[in-house]
């Protein structure tokens, strides 16, 4: 069965702390990795689609990256704005249907 | 644009009601695809549709469950009846390029 697992659940950071967010993967046939950000109340919305291992996509302070079993957001110097719930999901097989990980509680304090 | 537009934004309803959640995709988007958000369980895929046809419904819980796309601008998911664990937020979205879903508001469900 497709799994994706995202770790941390929550992450407390200072204003300008980097760090990184994981999403690991079981699928059979990855035709694509995305990365979602969800504000409270409001529905996610879509930020990064990567297809391959190796690469990159970059977004002001996120940069999305891609191997054969995970992917990891980086976010450099964050703001209080950056905080949210960032959410990894992934396309298999041969159909269409996206499946998405639990996410991670991001807080950026002041 | 307006987006994706879902009704009603908030529904209160006794157990054993019927409960119909409404969607308006985005104009010249051929996917549409209903999830279910809790705390426990994160986002799951109900049933997405290709091109108004029903593609896969695995994610449906029980036959209390219905979603119907009577045309490429409209779609209804029904839970009838409804019980307390039918409580969470249901989004609708839609997509023209797979993967990159488009997210109405949602719409949060609670069944007392």
């Amino acid at each position: 069965e497709d799994q994706v697992t995202q770790s941390p659940e929550a992450l407390r950071l200072q204003e300008g702390e980097s760090s990184s967010l994981n999403c690991s993967y079981t699928v059979s046939g990855l035709r694509g990795l995305f990365w979602y950000r969800q504000d409270p109340g409001k529905g996610p919305e879509f930020l990064f689609t990567l297809y391959s291992a190796g690469e990159e996509k970059e977004k002001e302070r996120l940069k999305a990256t891609l191997t054969k079993k995970e992917s990891f957001l980086h976010i450099t110097a964050p703001k209080p704005e950056d905080s949210a719930t960032y959410l990894c999901a992934v396309q298999a097989g041969r159909d269409d249907k996206i499946i998405f990980g639990k996410g991670t509680r991001l807080h950026i304090l002041p | 644009d307006a987006g994706v537009i879902q009704s009603p934004r908030h529904e209160v309803t006794e157990m054993g009601q019927e409960v119909t959640l409404r969607c308006k995709p985005i104009s010249g988007h051929n996917s549409l695809f209903w999830y279910r958000q809790t705390m426990m369980r994160g986002l799951e895929l109900l049933i997405y549709f290709n091109n108004n046809v029903p593609i896969d419904d695995s994610g449906m819980p029980e036959d209390r469950f219905s979603a119907k796309m009577p045309n490429a601008s409209f779609s209804t998911l029904k839970i009838q009846p409804s019980e307390p664990r039918d409580s969470a937020v249901y989004f609708c979205a839609s997509s023209f390029i797979p993967g990159e879903l488009f997210f109405g508001e949602g719409s949060r469900l609670t069944v007392l």
